[in-house]
């Protein structure tokens, strides 16, 4: 299985809303990554996990809320966000060798998400 | 601080090749990763460069100059599926970061 799946496809939500954005690899990659990706921008690392454990955040607001449950999932959760966050979601994952962030990444179809 | 350039747009006929470069300025150096990402799509890895010199994949090579700070992509004999973005990312201390992506269009 060389698959990353990401679920939903599509996500609307209000701006008052919880929502979770969900990722899953069974690949045995112990690194996992979000990323997000405005329209004909590159992608924006958000969060990795390595491990199971938070190893980078690159100061996103704390209405983003990653969640690492065990080694083949990775959550974000979604709390109070603003029209400025809709975007595409995406979800990677990579083998973990000697040099941190050195492996290549597989990414998963990714989440739209609008907030209105 | 780090910083990728890449060439906005590039053009190139089906069956030709093509080079489409990359510099960056990283703190830290953990290797320089080409993407292939069609509109609407999840990027996929291409080619992996942490060593000086040329990576060869089939039709897509990719060479590495780390005193130069600088990269290429080459892609020989040209399809018309190759029509799409070409990022550069680079892997520093604690920082994945993607170039800006290059729209590449092959012409029939």
């Amino acid at each position: 299985d060389t698959e990353v799946t990401q679920t939903p496809k599509h996500l609307v939500m209000g701006m008052t809303n919880k929502k979770s954005l969900k990722c899953e690899q069974h690949m045995g990659h112990r690194a996992m990554y979000w990323y997000k990706q405005k329209a004909k921008k590159p992608p924006e690392l958000m969060f990795v996990y390595s491990y199971e454990k938070l190893s980078i955040n690159e100061s996103v607001p704390s209405r983003f809320s990653p969640e690492c449950p065990n080694s083949s999932l990775l959550n974000l959760h979604l709390h109070a966000l603003q029209p400025e966050d809709s975007a595409l979601y995406l979800c990677a994952s990579s083998q973990v060798t000697g040099k941190s962030l050195g492996d290549e990444q597989y990414f998963g179809p990714g989440t739209r998400l609008t907030v209105t | 601080g780090q910083n990728i350039d890449q060439p906005t747009e590039m053009t190139a006929t089906e069956g030709a090749i093509v080079q489409i470069n990359c510099t960056y300025q990283t703190s830290g150096f953990n290797g320089l990763f080409w993407y292939q990402q069609h509109a609407g799509e999840a990027p996929t890895f291409l080619s992996y460069n942490v060593l000086d010199g040329l990576e060869e994949k089939g039709r897509f090579s990719s060479f590495l100059s780390r005193s130069k700070g600088y990269s290429y992509l080459l892609l020989k004999e040209l399809q018309m599926k190759d029509s799409a973005s070409y990022l550069c990312a680079v892997s520093g201390t604690y920082k994945y970061i993607f170039g800006t992506g290059t729209r590449l269009k092959v012409l029939a």
